[in-house]
């Protein structure tokens, strides 16, 4: 299994561009989380997927943090416009449903806004 | 608020020098409390999944343990390789599939 795929691995852009993060999740997993991780505040979720539908959202920052999953196989986390305190890892996850957190993790991707 | 403490926040150890990381969690009730390992660069790699008190998981050098406020997750004989940043995540009791992380244990293990 190639596990979760993101992309880019890494992105700079100017404040006020538009960022869309990629993702692949794990084929056959039910749930897809978005994560990002700073040093001040390490790993929050900011959304989460159950069979392709936005179950809990709650973690979004604000309203130009939008999250999309057209498919089982594929979401997007996109920040429009960008501001320098969005940098950060953002980290997608999947997973089966049932009793368990075994997340699978990508790489993430490393996000500097100048 | 649910919240996860993790203690020390950086741990430096000789090879085969024997510790313990602490994962203090405070929740209106816990479903699950999970282990995972971080190395730079990558993502979070799963470990163990604890649910009740009492409750123990091994994995070669690794001991997880789990009472009503904390776990420890004990490294007996670490190596070089076993350098990462551990981190502890809770899941809490009422339907959510969220995990609750703390901000991890970064672990060295010198030659």
């Amino acid at each position: 299994d190639a596990g979760v795929i993101q992309s880019p691995r890494h992105e700079v852009t100017e404040m006020g561009q538009e960022v869309t993060l990629r993702c692949k999740p794990i084929s056959g997993h039910d749930y897809l989380f978005w994560y990002r991780q700073t040093m001040m505040r390490g790993l929050e979720l900011l959304i989460y997927f159950n069979n392709n539908v936005p179950i809990d959202d709650s973690g979004m920052p604000e309203d130009r943090f939008s999250a999309k999953m057209p498919n089982a196989s594929f979401s997007t986390l996109k920040i429009q416009p960008s501001e320098p305190r969005d940098s950060a890892v953002y980290f997608c996850a999947s997973r089966r449903g049932g009793l368990g957190g075994e997340l699978f993790f990508g790489e993430g991707s490393r996000l500097t806004v100048l | 608020e649910d919240q996860v403490t993790q203690s020390p926040e950086a741990l430096r150890l000789q090879e085969g020098e024997s510790s313990s990381l602490n994962c203090s969690y405070t929740v209106s009730g816990l479903r699950g409390l999970f282990w995972y390992r971080q190395d730079p660069g990558k993502g979070p790699e799963f470990l163990f999944t604890l649910y009740s008190a009492g409750e123990e998981k091994e994995k070669e050098r690794l001991k997880a343990t789990l009472t009503k406020k904390e776990s420890f997750l004990h490294i007996t004989a670490p190596k070089p390789e076993d350098s990462a940043t551990y981190l502890c995540a809770v899941q809490v009791q009422g339907g959510s599939e969220k995990l609750v992380f703390g901000k991890g244990t970064k672990l060295t293990v010198n030659p």
